[in-house]
């Protein structure tokens, strides 16, 4: 079985500063990474993914994310932040070969001027 | 291309009630998932059904049920309402059972 924890429960930054996000999981077997964002009253809109090949992986926004094998993390960073990006974010694992998703509690991020 | 539709967005119930959730995958896509999203429980997958057939359920009661119809849109059941069913139901759908999840909107159940 997978697991995957967010530490944060809510993290408050300015506007324009550099944000992470941290995300570790835990699994026996291969993983598939997600980073999902869900913005007031929506559904969740997938932001990046990593399946394989190269470790740091862009997705929308501007925000990027990096697989560390070793660390099993898989940190969300944004080089800087707008209001717009006030949302709540979601890490996602999916086993290898598997399709369900297992989800962390989420990191609420307020982003203030 | 439309994404993801869920009907409908909100629904109150009392306990005990039954509720019907519903679900419109987007075109093409065969596989739909349920997931629930409860406050301070996060999100947790429900269910997952493929070509018609349920293919895997989480760790929920047998009082959540559904189906999926022959031209893929689903439906979520929810028996005998209890008040700690109150939560956010998310549907997502995709091409085949291993390809990336697009979601609805959700359905926002309140069991009074």
């Amino acid at each position: 079985a997978q697991s995957v924890t967010q530490l944060d429960s809510q993290v408050p930054v300015f506007e324009e500063a550099p944000v992470e996000l941290r995300c570790n999981y835990s699994s026996s077997v291969s993983v598939y990474l997600f980073w999902y964002v869900q913005y007031p009253n929506q559904g969740l809109q997938l932001l990046l993914k990593y399946l394989s090949g190269s470790t740091l992986v862009k997705g929308i926004n501007g925000f990027e994310a990096e697989f560390n094998k070793s660390q099993t993390s898989f940190h969300l960073r944004k080089p800087s932040v707008h209001i717009s990006d006030t949302a709540e974010y979601f890490c996602a694992v999916r086993a290898g070969g598997g399709n369900k998703l297992t989800f962390g509690t989420g990191t609420q991020l307020k982003v203030e001027l | 291309e439309a994404g993801v539709t869920q009907s409908p967005t909100h629904l109150i119930k009392t306990r005990g009630q039954q509720a019907t959730l519903r679900c419109s995958p987007i075109s093409g896509h065969t596989s739909v998932y349920w997931y629930q999203q409860a406050l301070g429980l996060g999100l947790q997958f429900l269910l997952w059904y493929d070509e018609g057939e349920e293919r895997n359920r989480g760790n929920f009661p047998p009082r959540f049920s559904g189906r999926q119809f022959p031209n893929y849109s689903s439906e979520l059941n929810v028996n005998a309402l209890e008040l700690e069913d109150s939560a956010l139901y998310l549907c997502a759908s995709s091409p085949g059972p291993f390809n990336e999840q697009f979601f609805g909107p959700g359905t926002r159940l309140t069991v009074l």
